[in-house]
């Protein structure tokens, strides 16, 4: 069946410290990932879309990339307010029904 | 421009009873969805509309009714409340089918 893992399921790091989530994906024909921040409490809110392998997009202190089985997001010099849960989702082609699946996180907290 | 609003934000049920979600969005999207959001899951899928009019069952669509007889409305029904629908619910609204979405805050439901 097809999913979305995302990797680790919290990270905690001191302010300044860069590092990486992970999302791997099994859908056979990718049409979209998407990456979400959300904070406790709120609805999900929309960072980045990422097509095809080889794609990397970039906001403030977050960079997305993609290859053909998973997504990496980049936090460079992170801040106290980058603290909130990331969320990957993956949306297949028509091959796939266009199924769309999130996963289920990565709780980041950013220490002073 | 207020994006995707929901009501209530709290609500707590007994068991059988009944109540209905309400969304609305004012950016003129087609498509709406509503998710459930459950500890250690990712979000999932109930219903989702494609425009006005029209509904269509998600991934977890048993126990849920939904409607949408304006295209800035979208309504989600709990005919008989179970303690299995206790969660967190976000509706969302996109330009593209399951694209980049816009989410509401969420609404807290706990059925005892």
């Amino acid at each position: 069946e097809d999913q979305v893992t995302q990797s680790p399921e919290a990270l905690r790091l001191q302010e300044g410290e860069s590092s990486s989530l992970n999302c791997s994906y099994t859908v056979s024909g990718l049409r979209g990932l998407f990456w979400y921040r959300q904070d406790p409490g709120k609805g999900p809110e929309f960072l980045f879309t990422l097509y095809s392998a080889g794609e990397e997009k970039e906001k403030e202190r977050l960079k997305a990339t993609l290859t053909k089985k998973e997504s990496f997001l980049h936090i460079t010099a992170p801040k106290p307010e980058d603290s909130a849960t990331y969320l990957c989702a993956v949306q297949g082609d028509s091959n796939t029904g266009n199924q769309f699946y999130f996963g289920t996180g990565t709780s980041l907290t950013v220490i002073p | 421009n207020a994006g995707v609003t929901q009501t209530p934000k709290f609500r707590v049920l007994k068991t059988g009873q009944s109540m209905t979600l309400l969304c609305a969005q004012d950016m003129n999207h087609e498509y709406m969805y509503w998710y459930r959001q459950d500890p250690g899951m990712g979000l999932r899928l109930i219903h989702y509309s494609v425009g006005e009019g029209t509904t269509a069952k998600g991934e977890v669509p048993d126990g849920y009714n939904v409607s949408r007889l304006k295209k800035q409305n979208f309504l989600l029904g709990l005919e008989s409340a179970a303690p299995s629908q206790t969660s967190v619910y976000f509706c969302a609204s996109s330009y593209f089918l399951r694209g980049e979405a816009f989410f509401g805050q969420g609404t807290r439901l706990t059925v005892v």
